[in-house]
């Protein structure tokens, strides 16, 4: 059973461009929440999708955005980067009935130069 | 959710039992304590949670004190697999909810051969 599977793992953007990061939920999963890591600190959440809808959103810009596919997959877009875009992308899977017990990819590591 | 306060490192010899911390003076009567950890360069990994009984599963035991303000993750048998940064969360119970973890900056556990 393949768990959560982010692609591309390593990804290097120029200030300005845009990005698209992939995440797959571990099978069976329904819900999907995307996660920042900057280097030394813990990850913040950037959003939440369930049923292809956006249900939750952290403290982030609109520059920020995702989407989740029919078979619960999901992107998250950022537009014009910034260097302090740089960061470990995480994405997490879980049923939306089992709350806060979720299962981690091991992320997209994005460096803008 | 509650503010958490955990030591920013400890070190546990290898076959010891591991005792990591964590303060939540602040927790209501609803949230209940999660730890997660993260392993070097992969995405945090669900490992216990509970509300005010002691929990304990096939990773860990969870002791939260009878007044809820504190709680310690225990690793029975520390390895060197288990070095990791553990994050302790505390978290009101959503159900089918909010999916909205956050993350401090945990405590950086080194188990030593």
């Amino acid at each position: 059973d393949a768990g959560v599977t982010q692609s591309p793992t390593h990804l290097i953007k120029t200030r300005g461009q845009q990005v698209t990061l992939r995440c797959s939920p571990k099978s069976g999963h329904d819900t999907v929440s995307w996660y920042q890591q900057a280097l030394g600190q813990g990850p913040q959440f950037i959003f939440q999708y369930y049923e292809e809808e956006e249900r939750q959103r952290g403290n982030f810009p609109d520059r920020f955005s995702g989407h989740q596919f029919p078979n619960y997959s999901s992107e998250l877009n950022v537009n014009a980067l910034l260097l302090g875009d740089s960061a470990l992308y995480l994405c997490a899977s879980s049923l939306r009935e089992s709350g806060e017990k979720l299962f981690f990819g091991s992320g997209t590591q994005l460096s803008v130069l | 959710d509650a503010k958490t306060t955990q030591p920013t490192s400890m070190d546990c010899a290898e076959g010891r039992a591991a005792n990591l911390p964590c303060n939540h003076s602040t927790i209501s009567g609803n949230e209940y304590v999660y730890w997660y950890r993260q392993i070097h360069s992969q995405g945090p990994q669900y490992i216990i949670h509970g509300l005010k009984n002691n929990e304990t599963n096939e990773m860990a035991s969870l002791i939260i004190t009878e007044d809820r303000k504190s709680s310690t993750l225990i690793l029975p048998h520390a390895t060197l697999r288990d070095t990791a940064v553990y994050y302790c969360i505390v978290k009101r119970y959503s159900g089918a909810g909010s999916y909205q973890l956050t993350f401090g900056k945990g405590t950086k556990l080194s188990v030593i051969p």
